[in-house]
């Protein structure tokens, strides 16, 4: 069954520091990779969809990576905001689970003015 | 604007009672998706649909029923089986196919009263 992790849980930075978010999976057998962003109370926002294929998705100051073999991806903010505040959810395709995303807990991340 | 519509955004649901969560789409995808979400956990998914009339079951479903008689509406009925029914409820749409890019709704907020 495949299992989705994030680290770290929480996370607080000042702003304008660049700051890594960690994604781990357990069965390396994806279809693809999809970074989600949550504002508290909403729904989710795609961010950067990675097929197995690739190594990096770049939009804006967000860039991707994937690993695929250690089961591992990382979000890289450039230049943090505190409009980037929110919660960063990574969730995997495949490994067991076709057509259905599985979803790690996510990152709280608060940039502070 | 092509999107994912939920509604009702809050509902309130007395003990015993069903309730029907509502999910259009008009990015004229053909996969459907229905995921809750708790405190603490990453999301689950309750059912899903990759064509009209055909749904499956997810990891949870439970206490729930789908219909997909509509390629553009996937709605969820809560029944009274389900016993911890107050969560953050997501419908989500894809292309259909594997490794294809997951796009949600502002979800519904129910509430056992």
């Amino acid at each position: 069954k495949q299992e989705v992790t994030q680290i770290p849980a929480a996370l607080s930075v000042p702003e304008g520091e660049n700051l890594v978010l960690n994604c781990s999976f357990t069965d390396s057998a994806i279809y693809n990779l999809q970074w989600f962003r949550q504002d508290p109370g909403k729904g989710l926002t795609s961010l950067l969809l990675i097929q197995s294929s690739q190594r990096e998705q770049t939009s804006g100051r967000l860039n991707a990576s994937l690993d695929k073999s250690s089961g591992r991806s990382t979000l890289y903010i450039a230049a943090s905001q505190p409009g980037d505040s929110a919660t960063y959810l990574c969730a995997v395709e495949g490994g067991g689970s076709n057509y259905k995303l599985t979803f790690g807990k996510g990152t709280l991340l608060t940039v502070n003015p | 604007d092509g999107g994912i519509t939920q509604s009702p955004k809050y509902l309130f649901r007395k003990e015993g009672q069903n309730v029907t969560l509502s999910c259009e789409q008009n990015l004229n995808h053909d996969a459907m998706y229905w995921y809750r979400q708790d405190p603490g956990q990453g999301l689950r998914l309750i059912y899903y649909s990759q064509i009209v009339n055909d749904f499956q079951k997810g990891d949870i479903a439970e206490g729930y029923s789908v219909s997909r008689e509509k390629k553009e509406s996937f709605p969820l009925t809560v029944t009274s089986a389900q016993k911890n029914p107050t969560a953050f409820y997501l419908c989500a749409s894809s292309i259909g196919t594997v490794g294809t890019e997951a796009f949600f709704g502002q979800g519904t907020r129910l509430t056992v009263v």
